[in-house]
């Protein structure tokens, strides 16, 4: 069956870096896109963008252009996400999905919190 | 952006009772909608897409509906486990955008 299993959580300061793994299996890794989400303490769900496995292209939202940077590894079935110069406001439990280039997330991994403080 | 309203942010509701919540679209997003349910500590689930498809494993109780900018989510007679929060979510352009919820609570 379809699995994303991402890293264990983070604690991290103000203006580090994170980065979070997503490995996937039971499924053809380079045949789906990779999506990250996020969301904050007691608050809605927000789409950061996606990795297309295949080929590596990437779409980011505005907000988060500059600051966040998506890779793949193929030969693990692992992708990434690194989010730079965190502040409070990056407190959040980070999801991926699988999915297509639109539309919408079939498969979730169990997310990563990642906690940012000073 | 596609800016995604829910109604009503929370709603409070008895096992067997019918509710429905609303979805409406700041444009014409065509059938691109799903519906997720998240219970607390738990990742989000995948209800309904295309609108009114429902997802593989869902209960027929859950049934989705509308097209352009206005949607619903019904669920016919509310079951414990379906105490929950529930998103919409437009997937036809970028970014990817999510309703704020609506909280279903025990009456």
């Amino acid at each position: 069956q379809v699995q994303l299993v991402q890293s264990g959580a983070e604690v991290k300061r103000t203006g580090a870096s994170v980065k979070v793994s997503c490995k996937a299996s039971g499924y053809t890794f380079t045949g789906y896109y990779v999506h990250w989400l996020r969301q904050a303490p007691g608050q809605g769900l927000e789409w950061m963008g996606w990795i297309k496995p295949n080929s590596g292209d990437t779409n980011y939202t505005q907000k988060f252009q500059g600051r966040v940077t998506m890779t793949r590894d193929t030969s693990i079935s692992t992708a990434y996400m690194e989010v730079t110069s965190l502040i409070s406001d990056d407190t959040a439990l980070y999801y991926c999905a699988r999915g297509g280039a639109t539309g919408w997330f079939r498969n979730w991994g169990q997310g990563t919190l990642v906690i940012v403080s000073s | 952006d596609i800016q995604m309203t829910q109604s009503p942010s929370s709603v409070s509701a008895s096992v067997g009772d019918r509710v429905t919540i609303t979805c409406r679209a700041s444009q014409n997003i065509g059938t691109w909608l799903a519906w997720y349910q998240q219970t607390p500590g738990r990742v989000p689930e995948l209800l309904i897409y295309s609108a009114s498809a429902l997802q593989s494993g869902v209960p027929s109780r859950f049934s989705g509906s509308g097209s352009g900018t206005d949607f619903t989510l019904t669920i016919s007679s509310l079951q414990p486990e379906d105490f929950a929060t529930y998103y919409c979510q437009q997937g036809k352009s970028f970014p990817l955008t999510f309703g704020g919820g609506t909280k279903v609570e025990i009456k």
